[in-house]
C-alpha cells in the first residue's frame, strides 16, 4: 500500500526566498505525482503533475522533481511571496484497476513579508 | 469555463439523518471521486466513479452511498449520518488520458457537522 510522507508539517519562510518542500513515497512504482495547493477554508488546486516517464516539471516560479528510485518527489518555489501562503500536498497515484491515489497530509507553508 | 460545484457549502444535520451532497462538473470528465478531509489524515477515498451508472467503494466507504445517472452528478448519500461523519467532503474529477493522466481537479467542499 501507497504511503505519502510530507516533512515538515510547517515552515515559515522570510519573503523572497527559495524553498524546497518534501514529499516521499513507497511504492517506487509510482503512476504519477501530483502537487495541490490548499488555502483556509477552500479545495485543493492543481500545480503540478509529474508522470512516472519524467524527472520535473515547471509552471512559473514552481519547480517540481520526481526520484522514484528513491522515493522523494520535491516542489521548489523560487522568491517566495506572502500570496504562496497556503498548505501544499502531494498525492501519490499508483495503477490497480484505477488510478488509486494517496494523499499526504501536507505541509503548511507561511511566507513572512 | 468548466469547474466543479458542490452544495450545499455548509450543513449541520443531526444523527440518524440521511443526507446527500451535491457534486455537479462541467469538465465532461468520465472520472469522479468523493474524498473525506480530517485533522491528522490526508484525503481519503470514499466513492469513485468511471462514467454513468458505475460506481466503486474506496478506502473508507461504510455509511456512503454514491449513484451516477450522467456524467455532470454524482451526488454523495450518508444513509443515517453519524458523529464520525463530520468532516469536509471533496469532490473531484479527472479525464482518463491514458499513460501518466488522469489529474484531479477539486471542488471547493462541504463541511459537514453532525451533532
Amino acid at each position: 500500500k501507497q504511503e505519502v510522507t510530507q516533512i515538515p508539517a510547517a515552515l515559515s519562510v522570510p519573503e523572497g526566498e527559495n524553498l524546497v518542500l518534501n514529499c516521499s513515497f513507497t511504492d517506487s512504482a509510482i503512476y504519477n505525482l501530483q502537487w495541490f495547493r490548499q488555502d483556509p477554508g477552500k479545495g485543493l488546486t492543481s500545480l503540478l503533475l509529474i508522470q512516472s516517464s519524467q524527472r520535473e516539471q515547471t509552471s512559473g516560479r514552481l519547480n517540481a522533481s520526481l526520484d522514484k528510485s528513491s522515493g522523494r518527489s520535491t516542489l521548489y518555489i523560487a522568491a517566495s511571496q506572502p500570496g504562496d501562503s497556503a498548505t501544499y500536498l502531494c498525492a501519490g497515484g499508483s495503477r490497480g484497476g484505477y488510478q488509486k491515489v494517496t494523499f499526504g497530509i501536507g505541509t503548511k507553508l507561511q511566507v513572512i513579508p | 469555463d468548466a469547474e466543479i460545484t458542490q452544495s450545499p457549502r455548509h450543513k449541520i444535520t443531526e444523527t440518524g439523518r440521511q443526507v446527500t451532497l451535491a457534486c455537479h462538473q462541467t469538465w465532461n470528465h468520465n472520472n469522479m471521486f468523493w474524498y473525506r478531509q480530517d485533522l491528522g489524515h490526508g484525503l481519503r477515498l470514499i466513492h469513485y466513479s468511471y462514467g454513468v451508472h458505475d460506481t466503486n467503494k474506496g478506502e473508507v466507504s461504510d455509511g456512503y452511498s454514491v449513484s451516477r445517472s450522467n456524467t455532470e452528478d454524482l451526488p454523495l448519500t450518508l444513509e443515517s449520518a453519524a458523529s464520525s461523519q463530520t468532516s469536509v467532503y471533496f469532490c473531484a474529477s479527472s479525464e482518463s488520458l491514458g499513460q501518466g493522466g488522469d489529474e484531479q481537479y477539486f471542488g471547493p467542499g462541504t463541511r459537514l457537522t453532525v451533532t
